[in-house]
């Protein structure tokens, strides 16, 4: 299968700064990338669509200037939590789709955050 | 509203076989995924079912019946290694995933 890269893994931040979160799909272009959370013991949670060259479709209840998404090449899409707060803690996971029509959605291996 | 239920917790024997059941009722459906997540880890694919009947693929099978809004999972030869969450979701009419909450799966030896 087709192999996405998430950096970094976990990261520890303190309260009140931005972290960025970078997701690379290796061996094929993605047209549209995901990022999902999840906090402990519950399902993953879509935050936002982002496509190549527009702008994110956030999902209801997500704030897009607190989680600004950027798809700028068809390898690599950043999530980027500006001042985090410690309820922004959680398991955010990135997965692609290789193009349009394409059902099957890659994931990378998560980044774990948390704010002190 | 849109739904996937599948059961919270499943326990099951070393060497044993485990089916892991899903119902769905969505807006549209263009087809249903399984997703295996060991804790802490990403989901990795395993299966996607868009027409009625069993797929088998090595020791996981996924069933789908569209008619009746169900799936399951069979996993035969249970190993230790299969412990993990087990995410049954669906594609919708806009195409954008809809998940089930998981299906924790306990092996014992």
């Amino acid at each position: 299968g087709a192999v996405v890269s998430q950096h970094p893994s976990w990261v520890i931040c303190k309260s009140g700064t931005s972290v960025k979160i970078e997701c690379r799909s290796l061996d094929f272009q993605a047209t549209t990338m995901f990022w999902y959370r999840q906090f402990p013991k519950q399902s993953l949670m879509l935050m936002a669509t982002s496509n190549e060259g527009s702008k994110a479709t956030y999902e209801q209840g997500v704030e897009k200037d607190k989680f600004l998404i950027n798809h700028a090449s068809l390898t690599l899409s950043t999530l980027t939590v500006t001042s985090a707060h410690p309820e922004d803690s959680s398991f955010y996971i990135c997965s692609a789709r290789s193009f349009e029509g394409e059902t099957i959605q890659y994931f990378g291996a998560g980044t774990r955050l948390s704010v002190l | 509203g849109q739904n996937i239920d599948q059961p919270t917790e499943m326990t099951a024997t070393e060497g044993a076989i485990v089916q892991i059941n899903c119902t769905y009722q969505t807006s549209g459906f263009n087809g249903l995924f399984w997703y295996q997540q060991h804790a802490g880890e990403a989901p990795t694919f395993l299966s996607y079912n868009v027409l009625d009947g069993l797929e088998e693929k090595g020791r996981f099978s996924s069933f789908l019946s569209r008619s009746k809004g169900y799936s399951y999972l069979l996993l035969k030869e249970l190993q230790m290694k299969d412990s993990a969450s087990y995410l049954c979701a669906v594609l919708d009419s806009n195409y954008q995933l809809i998940w089930g909450a998981g299906t924790k799966l306990i092996i014992k030896p």
